[in-house]
């Protein structure tokens, strides 16, 4: 069946360092990418979106890469900061207005 | 705060209680969405509405019960549950369904017991 799952259940990395976050997605027809993040005792919140369209999209501090060949999303986060540390989710939508979630990476930054 | 409210922020209840969760939108979002978050588990979908009518019941058991009385409120009614149906529950709206963004509330963290 559709699924979007993460490569990595958990990611630490030094503050300052960039992190990485992957994600790989089963659905050709998707056509719309989130990412979110979930802070502790917070719902989800959107951080950046891709079309299917797009390559790269690139917001403050934070890129999201597509690669439809191999149907791989990433999200890059440049200069890692404490308030980065979070569980974070790729979703996409598969055109029939749901959003599918992945297991989500859980990013804990080192001072 | 998102503009989406779910009280309470959590809820214990035995397996014979009866209880009820509320979402809140002033968004003037038309599509409604109720999630179930386990640990280690992908958010799971259980049931979405447009427009106020019940457009997805994602094989949810009928100890749950969505009601959305119009489009700025939505429901989850609660009775007989397991322990297993403890985890968060999220309620999220978004302009219509089909919408690409949803916004998320906080959350009502269940505890069945």
């Amino acid at each position: 069946g559709e699924s979007v799952g993460l490569h990595l259940p958990t990611l630490s990395v030094q503050e300052g360092d960039n992190s990485i976050i992957n994600c790989a997605y089963s659905n050709s027809a998707s056509d719309y990418f989130i990412w979110y993040k979930q802070e502790s005792g917070k719902g989800p919140q959107f951080i950046i979106d891709i079309r299917s369209n797009m390559d790269k999209r690139q917001g403050q501090r934070v890129t999201v890469l597509l690669n439809k060949t191999v149907k791989h999303l990433s999200l890059q986060i440049a200069a890692t900061q404490p308030g980065d540390s979070a569980v974070y989710f790729c979703a996409e939508n598969n055109q029939g207005g749901k959003l599918i979630f992945g297991q989500g990476t859980e990013l804990s930054v080192k001072p | 705060e998102t503009g989406v409210t779910q009280t309470p922020r959590h809820l214990v209840m035995g397996m014979t209680n009866k209880k009820s969760l509320k979402c809140e939108q002033h968004l003037g979002h038309n599509a409604m969405y109720w999630y179930k978050q386990s640990a280690k588990k992908p958010l799971e979908l259980m049931f979405v509405y447009n427009f106020k009518e019940q457009t997805e019941n994602n094989s949810v058991p009928s100890r749950f019960s969505p009601e959305c009385p119009n489009s700025s409120h939505l429901f989850l009614h609660l009775h007989t549950l397991q322990p297993e149906d403890s985890a968060l529950y999220l309620c999220a709206s978004s302009q219509e369904q089909g919408q690409r963004g949803y916004t998320f509330g906080s959350g009502t963290r269940l505890t069945v017991v």
